[in-house]
């Protein structure tokens, strides 16, 4: 079974602080994916990534970066810590389809991010 | 901008009614389309889905979905729930080519006992 591991379950930080959430996937997917999700707006793409090093702008990119140094780990990064991005962060990943066709996307358990 | 919407946020019903729930998006072109379930306490994993071919799809747990691609729609049904299908339901759409996948809100779906 494909395994995408998220590093924290729950965190709570404070306002300004750098807050790193990591993801692992043990399948070689080529494609990574960081979502938040908020009651009643379903999920949102963050970033994702289709490839070591490569990384594009999802829906709402700002307050996030995200890095890809290997192809198993795709870590989101909050650089100052908002209230406004409490939520729960989904990784995902998937791999790359022939011809853009979809493929399974694989999630994780997700990480609850608390910001006080 | 594609979207996608599901047209209720939430579900009551009692065990053994059917259950349909909707999902429309905005996309002229072809794509590739999901239901994804998250059990209370669970990760989201995929209920079924659709890439070509015959536009009814089964799933997981005696779910279907029907494509109809006039109405740009992609109906998730079950002919009797249970109580252990309570969670949340989401429609998700990837446009063939692309890279991201877009999702609806959700819709939770209470089943009572």
């Amino acid at each position: 079974d494909v395994k995408v591991t998220q590093s924290s379950r729950y965190l709570v930080k404070r306002t300004g602080e750098k807050v790193f959430l990591e993801c692992v996937q043990d399948m070689d997917h080529e494609n990574m994916f960081w979502y938040r999700q908020d009651p009643g707006l379903g999920l949102r793409l963050i970033y994702f990534s289709y490839d070591v090093k490569m990384k594009e702008k999802g829906d709402i990119p700002e307050g996030y970066s995200v890095s890809r140094e290997k192809k198993e780990r795709f870590s989101l990064i909050l650089e100052s810590a908002s209230t406004n991005q409490t939520s729960m962060y989904l990784c995902a990943s998937t791999k790359r389809g022939l011809r853009g066709q979809g493929h399974t996307i694989y999630f994780g358990e997700g990480s609850w991010l608390t910001v006080v | 901008a594609q979207s996608v919407s599901q047209h209720n946020h939430h579900v009551i019903l009692s065990e053994a009614a059917s259950l349909e729930l909707g999902c429309n998006y905005s996309y002229g072109g072809t794509v590739n389309l999901f239901w994804y379930v998250q059990y209370p306490g669970q990760h989201l994993q995929l209920l079924l889905k659709y890439f070509s071919g015959d536009p009814l799809v089964k799933g997981i747990k005696g779910f279907e979905a029907e494509f109809i691609k006039s109405k740009f729609s992609f109906n998730l049904r079950k002919p009797s729930v249970q109580w252990s299908d309570t969670a949340e339901y989401f429609c998700a759409v990837k446009i063939t080519g692309g890279f991201k996948t877009i999702f609806g809100a959700g819709t939770r779906l209470f089943v009572k006992a």
